[in-house]
């Protein structure tokens, strides 16, 4: 099984409606990440989480809001979604202590491919 | 403000063919310069990490070198295989929290057989 799972993978709405995006990870690590890719261009930071109490926003928070339901879990929302935020959204995590410095890497899941009529 | 750049775009290559792969950095005030690799529908694998204090690293086939002061890395492949067909990223980051990561935007590799 893998160590980061999104649901849904595809997901097809339209202007106006609420979508919830959801991560899960087995690998026990604190730190979580919600990043979106656009075609032609790099990953953008959304949202971060370094425990269930500590959220912060990314370099591009507008429109999305996020909940970390548990150190394993951690949604992202479209609360009303616009055709601009259609994108590949991947979540990632990471490890916040026992890594040696400069040697730490995030984990990525397979990502949520949004479309928003 | 970083700004991450990946030359070329797209790349084809026959093969056992060795290639070049270049990412350009603007500020060389990094902590760390990873190389993932994204296949389609799996996400993104992280391949090599170079500290800021490293001049470059190896796994395998894969060689990636670190130039801060030209604000330039490469990612060399050698022996090329049909399985290293994906999109290669480059991602600089900042500090220890991961909250400053400027992620390239990609050079699609397609080698053929």
């Amino acid at each position: 099984d893998a160590d980061v799972t999104q649901t849904p993978r595809n997901r097809i709405t339209k202007t106006g409606k609420r979508i919830m995006l959801e991560c899960s990870q087995t690998k026990g690590h604190d730190r979580m990440y919600w990043y979106r890719q656009d075609p032609g261009l790099g990953l953008r930071l959304i949202y971060y989480s370094f425990d269930v109490k500590d959220i912060n926003k990314g370099e591009i928070s507008d429109g999305y809001s996020v909940s970390r339901q548990a150190q394993a879990k951690f949604s992202l929302s479209l609360e009303s979604a616009i055709p601009n935020q259609t994108a590949l959204y991947f979540c990632a995590t990471m490890a916040s202590s026992g890594r040696v410095r400069g040697t730490d890497t995030q984990y990525f899941g397979p990502g949520t491919r949004l479309t928003v009529l | 403000k970083q700004e991450v750049t990946q030359i070329p775009a797209a790349l084809s290559v026959p093969e056992g063919e060795n290639l070049v792969l270049n990412c350009s950095f603007t500020d060389s005030a990094i902590y760390n310069l990873q190389w993932f690799r994204q296949d389609p529908g799996k996400g993104l694998t992280s391949l090599l990490l170079i500290q800021s204090s490293q001049r470059e690293q190896t796994s395998g086939r894969l060689n990636a070198s670190l130039d801060k002061s030209s604000g330039r890395s490469t990612l060399y492949i050698a022996a090329s295989q049909p399985g290293d067909s994906a999109t290669y990223l480059c991602a600089v980051n900042r500090g220890t929290s991961y909250d400053k990561v400027i992620f390239g935007p990609g050079t699609s590799l397609s080698v053929i057989p």
